[in-house]
């Protein structure tokens, strides 16, 4: 099993759609989790922060579920700019050290 | 807005040969990282640097690779002998905390072994 299993994709999705992905991990001692973005044959950038509580930034909202070991994404009223391949990132410790990147789930919003 | 820098942004070397990546991390980051992403892959990380000192590596990062931090504002990652494998996009990454959402990376160079 992967250490950190993202939905496979990709997401055809017209602009205006709510889009989840799904993030799974396999590590129960694993402490922070992030979702990232990465536009083709860019690096990736942080998106946000994934808190116990979940968590919203304007259109996207995280969410975590630790006795399930997921993580969401939900992305309301999409836009094409939200075109991108969206990366879960799982961390053990409290510093970066290995942290643990998923596959990627990629999205494309068309108009 | 401060960046990471990374150069060449692109590197074609015959296997067997030296490389080294190059990287200008933001001026009062602490925590320096390496990663790196075979094309149509993950993102899988080879090594942090803290305090002059690899804090963690991973499996890949072999006694292949080396990281320095020479002069106080570049760290650098050196592959030995470059392998056809060895073909990726190499990311560098710095932290002022140390916590990985609070890492910014550069635009990475991408490496190709012929």
């Amino acid at each position: 099993r992967k250490e950190v299993e993202q939905d496979p994709g990709p997401f055809n999705v017209p602009e205006g759609a709510t889009v989840a992905f799904n993030c799974t991990y396999s590590n129960s001692a694993s402490q922070s989790f992030f979702w990232y973005r990465q536009d083709c044959r860019k690096e990736p950038k942080l998106l946000m922060s994934v808190y116990s509580s979940g968590n919203e930034d304007g259109r996207f909202t995280a969410q975590l579920n630790r006795a399930s070991q997921y993580i969401s994404l939900l992305i309301r009223d999409s836009k094409l700019s939200d075109s991108a391949t969206y990366l879960c990132v799982v961390n053990s410790g409290a510093n970066a050290g290995k942290s643990t990147f998923g596959d990627g789930t990629t999205l494309t919003v068309k108009p | 807005e401060p960046e990471v820098t990374q150069t060449p942004s692109h590197q074609v070397t015959q296997m067997g040969q030296e490389v080294i990546l190059r990287c200008v991390p933001i001026s009062n980051h602490l925590y320096f990282y390496w990663y790196r992403q075979i094309l149509g892959q993950k993102v899988e990380f080879l090594v942090s640097f803290y305090n002059n000192e690899i804090s963690e590596k991973s499996e890949i990062f072999d006694d292949q690779f080396s990281v320095e931090r020479p002069d106080g504002s570049n760290f650098t990652l050196k592959i030995r002998s470059t392998k056809l494998e060895d073909s990726a996009m190499y990311f560098c990454a710095s932290s002022r905390t140390g916590r990985v959402g609070e890492a910014f990376f550069g635009q990475g160079t991408r490496l190709t072994v012929v």
